[in-house]
């Protein structure tokens, strides 16, 4: 059983390059969500989905996009990149009652130069 | 909003050594509130969990009580082991089980 797997685990962008990060889980979760760790502030929300076809924003979803198309698989685009976006992306999945265990890829480790 | 505050760290401990985190949570509700720990190069885990007041999680030896009075989360575990180095979150969930998460608190245990 893999769990949430990210592609790519490293990545160095130049500014203004674009570049899309994959997230699939194989649990078949309603909820999905991608988190950005920077040192000392935590892992901060950007974007989420709870279904097939949905997206919502997050605490920090400038300069980022997403898409849902299959219910397995969560998107994340940087059309733009700039060095502010230099940080380790995490995905993470969830059933949707609460109090429920969300489950995390390994992290794709972004530098934007 | 919901927000999380945990100690910093490092926490520098040696093997068998008493641990304690702390954690406070500011939120509107009654949230869940979530331990998860970061082994060096790995994605969060789930270390723990309490959904309500009163409710005590536990795993791995391991505790923390959802302490509703204090609004806290405080991680404890009798006797660590070098085995235990790791980044330790502090959480709660809002709507749509989205996370609000601490800084995370860095934990190194010497044999």
């Amino acid at each position: 059983n893999a769990g949430v797997t990210q592609t790519p685990k490293f990545r160095v962008l130049k500014t203004g390059q674009s570049m899309t990060l994959l997230c699939a889980q194989d649990m078949n979760h309603e909820y999905m969500y991608w988190y950005r760790q920077d040192p000392g502030m935590g892992l901060r929300l950007i974007h989420y989905s709870v279904g097939e076809g949905t997206t919502a924003k997050g605490e920090v979803p400038d300069g980022y996009n997403v898409s849902r198309l299959k219910k397995q698989n969560f998107l994340l685009g940087l059309e733009s990149a700039a060095p502010s976006q230099t940080s380790v992306y995490f995905c993470a999945s969830s059933l949707p009652n609460g109090g429920t265990e969300a489950f995390f890829g390994q992290g794709t480790r972004l530098t934007v130069v | 909003g919901d927000s999380v505050t945990q100690m910093e760290g490092p926490v520098t401990l040696s093997e068998e050594a008493f641990l304690t985190i702390n954690c406070t949570y500011t939120a509107t509700g009654y949230p869940s509130l979530f331990w998860y720990v970061q082994y060096p190069g790995e994605g969060l885990q789930l270390l723990l969990k309490a959904t309500k007041a009163d409710d005590k999680g536990s795993n791995k030896g391991f505790e923390a009580t959802y302490r509703k009075e204090t609004t806290s989360f405080h991680l404890e575990k009798g006797s660590v082991q070098v085995s235990d180095s790791a980044v330790y979150f502090c959480a709660l969930s809002t709507g749509f089980q989205k996370l609000v998460f601490g800084t995370g608190t860095r934990l190194l245990v010497s044999p």
